[in-house]
């Protein structure tokens, strides 16, 4: 059974500081996928990435792709209150499944 | 452009009724994957159907099943319901390959008493 396991899974922060969330498992993927999600709603896709060792911004969001595709991480920098949320890391496999795997899931808390 | 849409928002069901829930998918996408996500946990892997066939299914009992229509729209059916099905019901939609981009929907949240 392929696992992402995301830690930490709860994080409360002030504002302007900043955070790293992991998204780690044995398994290769063949691309990840981050997503936000607020209470009530659908996850909304931040980035993909497909290539090991890729790195993508995003304003202040930097998100990497491990050199063997099997782990990821995002990095917020001056972290504000709007970033509070769920972050949610999903993987397909190298295999060639249609199977989307969800992380555990990261629960973040910014407070003014 | 619509994104995906789901119907209804949200339901109240009790144990030993059968709901059906409603999926249409982003304008250009031909492929739709439901989820269940309980409360304080990542999406669990339904199934996903493609071509109006399921095409892979996650570790669900047979209780839970699905259509999909020529518009590419999709319900998800779940049978028997145990008080354990509460959850938010989200539909994913892509074009289809294996690496292609999912976009959700709002989600159902579904409650069984």
């Amino acid at each position: 059974t392929q696992l992402l396991e995301q830690s930490p899974q709860f994080l409360s922060i002030q504002e302007g500081e900043n955070l790293t969330v992991y998204c780690n498992s044995s398994s290769v993927f063949s691309s990840l996928q981050w997503y936000r999600q607020e209470p009530g709603e659908g996850p909304v896709l931040l980035v993909t990435v497909v290539t090991g060792g890729e790195v993508k911004k995003l304003k202040r969001l930097t998100f990497q792709f491990g050199d063997a595709r099997k782990d990821s991480s995002l990095h917020i920098t001056a972290a504000q209150p709007g970033d509070t949320g769920l972050y949610l890391c999903a993987g397909v496999a190298a295999s060639g499944t249609y199977k989307y795997i969800f992380g555990t899931g990261t629960r973040l808390k910014v407070l003014a | 452009d619509a994104g995906v849409t789901q119907s209804p928002t949200h339901l109240i069901k009790t144990r030993g009724q059968q709901v059906t829930l409603r999926c249409s998918p982003k304008s250009g996408h031909d492929t739709v994957s439901w989820y269940q996500q309980a409360l304080g946990q990542g999406p669990q892997f339904i199934f996903q159907y493609y071509e109006e066939e399921e095409r892979q299914r996650g570790n669900f009992p047979d209780r839970f099943s699905g259509h999909q229509f020529p518009n590419y729209s999709s319900e998800l059916n779940v049978n028997a319901l145990l008080l354990g099905d509460s959850a938010l019901y989200l539909c994913a939609s892509s074009t289809g390959q294996p690496r292609e981009t999912q976009y959700f929907g709002p989600g159902t949240r579904l409650l069984v008493l």
